[in-house]
């Protein structure tokens, strides 16, 4: 079966620091994967999507970036947080009947 | 570009029927998905629209017309566990995206 895995469920960091959330798939092979964030009451905003390994593509200018060093794992990054990057973040993979999400991680920067 | 409409809250009792509009405007037309998303928890799949009229799922039933750029999702019997957001999405021409709505945050009264 296909399943997605999303770590961790929260984390709260100081602003400034880095920032590393890990998202993988399995039961599939080269899937469309996708990083979300959803402010609080908000509705999902796509950061970054990629269409295979080492192919990202960036839909919002942001002090964030994703990697995606293997078919299944797709990283999101930061080298120093901002107060703004608070959020619910949300990794998906794409299949022909919709999108399956991950658990999210609760992202707070202090 | 996308863009994709929804009332922000709606309020019903518990045992009634509410129905949750959603209207998109897009260059093309790949279908539309509804998501019901409790707090704090990702996205889960409801519906994927792509022919006009009415598809029924249990208490779930979701409508779409193309021609006027209009879905909604019909949810009967209303339960205090049906209290969450609903999202209506479209994916792009590629079909390799999907854009959402803010959702609609729904709260079912006793």
């Amino acid at each position: 079966s296909q399943t997605i895995h999303q770590w961790p469920a929260t984390l709260v960091q100081p602003v400034g620091s880095p920032l590393s959330l890990e998202c993988t798939v399995e039961g599939t092979s080269n899937p469309n994967l996708y990083w979300y964030r959803q402010a609080a009451g908000r509705g999902l905003q796509l950061l970054f999507y990629s269409v295979g390994i080492g192919q990202i593509s960036s839909e919002v200018p942001q002090n964030l970036s994703a990697s995606r060093p293997q078919d299944r794992q797709f990283i999101l990054s930061s080298k120093k947080l901002l107060l703004s990057d608070s959020g619910f973040y949300l990794c998906a993979w794409s299949v022909l009947d919709g999108y399956t999400f991950g658990s999210g991680t609760r992202l707070t920067v202090v | 570009g996308q863009n994709i409409d929804q009332p922000t809250e709606m309020t019903a009792t518990e045992g009634a029927i509410v129905q949750i509009n959603c209207t998109y405007q897009t260059s093309g037309f790949n279908g539309l998905f509804w998501y019901q998303q409790h707090a704090g928890e990702a996205p889960t799949f409801l519906s994927y629209n792509v022919l006009d009229g009415l598809e029924e799922k249990g208490r779930f039933s979701s409508f779409l017309s193309r021609s006027k750029g209009y879905s909604y999702l019909l949810l009967k019997e209303l339960q205090m566990k049906d209290s969450a957001s609903y999202l209506c999405a479209v994916p792009n021409n590629a079909g390799n995206m999907l854009t959402f709505g803010g959702g609609t945050r729904l709260m079912v009264k006793p």
